[in-house]
């Protein structure tokens, strides 16, 4: 069936250096791809998107690569910060209003 | 404003109560959006409304209710629900493009049912 996976449950980094978070999804269908980031207590929080005709798109910090050849998405956030500390969840939109979001993988920032 | 509301934080149900879960955004966001998150898992889709009308219903049980009154205000009626209803509701809104567009969540609500 559909899925959206992540290959690493959980990521420790060093304050100061990237991240790099990464996403397979498996309908080659998918169309809009989305990262959000999950504090504990609080709603997921839009980070960046991206649709399938692009294969990069930079944000502030963040920058979100799209491999569609190996249906593979990731997310790099540079210079990590304490405050990136949560759960990022990849998502892809599967056709009409569907999202789908990948399984999370945890953050952790070592100061 | 870009603020979801959601009543209440927290409930605590029996399996014979009849309960309601509120969410409000003034975004003018025509598509609303309800998801179910277990504890160390990724939300899952419930509903979806465009122009308060159902888009979606993801075989949800009928324990579970939807209701958009208005385009402002998404309701979850809740009856005869399970222990392993538990779990943290969420309500997103978004404009309605036909889903490919930013969704924005509320901080949702704790659900426990004993």
């Amino acid at each position: 069936g559909e899925s959206v996976g992540l290959h690493l449950p959980t990521l420790s980094v060093q304050e100061g250096d990237n991240s790099i978070i990464n996403c397979a999804y498996s309908n080659s269908a998918s169309d809009y791809f989305i990262w959000y980031k999950q504090e504990s207590g609080k709603g997921p929080q839009f980070i960046i998107d991206i649709r399938s005709n692009m294969d990069k798109r930079q944000g502030q910090r963040v920058t979100v690569l799209l491999n569609k050849t190996v249906k593979h998405l990731s997310l790099q956030i540079a210079a990590t910060q304490p405050g990136d500390s949560a759960v990022y969840f990849c998502a892809e939109n599967t056709g009409g209003f569907k999202t789908i979001f990948g399984a999370g993988t945890r953050l952790f920032v070592k100061a | 404003d870009t603020e979801v509301t959601q009543t209440p934080k927290h409930l605590v149900m029996g399996m014979t109560n009849k309960k309601s879960l509120k969410c409000e955004q003034h975004m003018g966001h025509r598509a609303m959006y309800w998801y179910k998150q277990k504890a160390k898992k990724p939300p899952e889709l419930m509903f979806v409304y465009s122009y308060e009308k159902l888009s979606i219903n993801e075989s949800v049980p009928s324990r579970f209710s939807p209701e958009c009154p208005n385009s402002s205000l998404l309701n979850l009626h809740l009856h005869a629900l399970q222990p392993e209803d538990s779990a943290l509701y969420l309500c997103a809104s978004s404009q309605d493009q036909g889903g490919t567009d930013t969704q924005y969540f509320g901080p949702g609500t704790r659900l426990t049912v004993l």
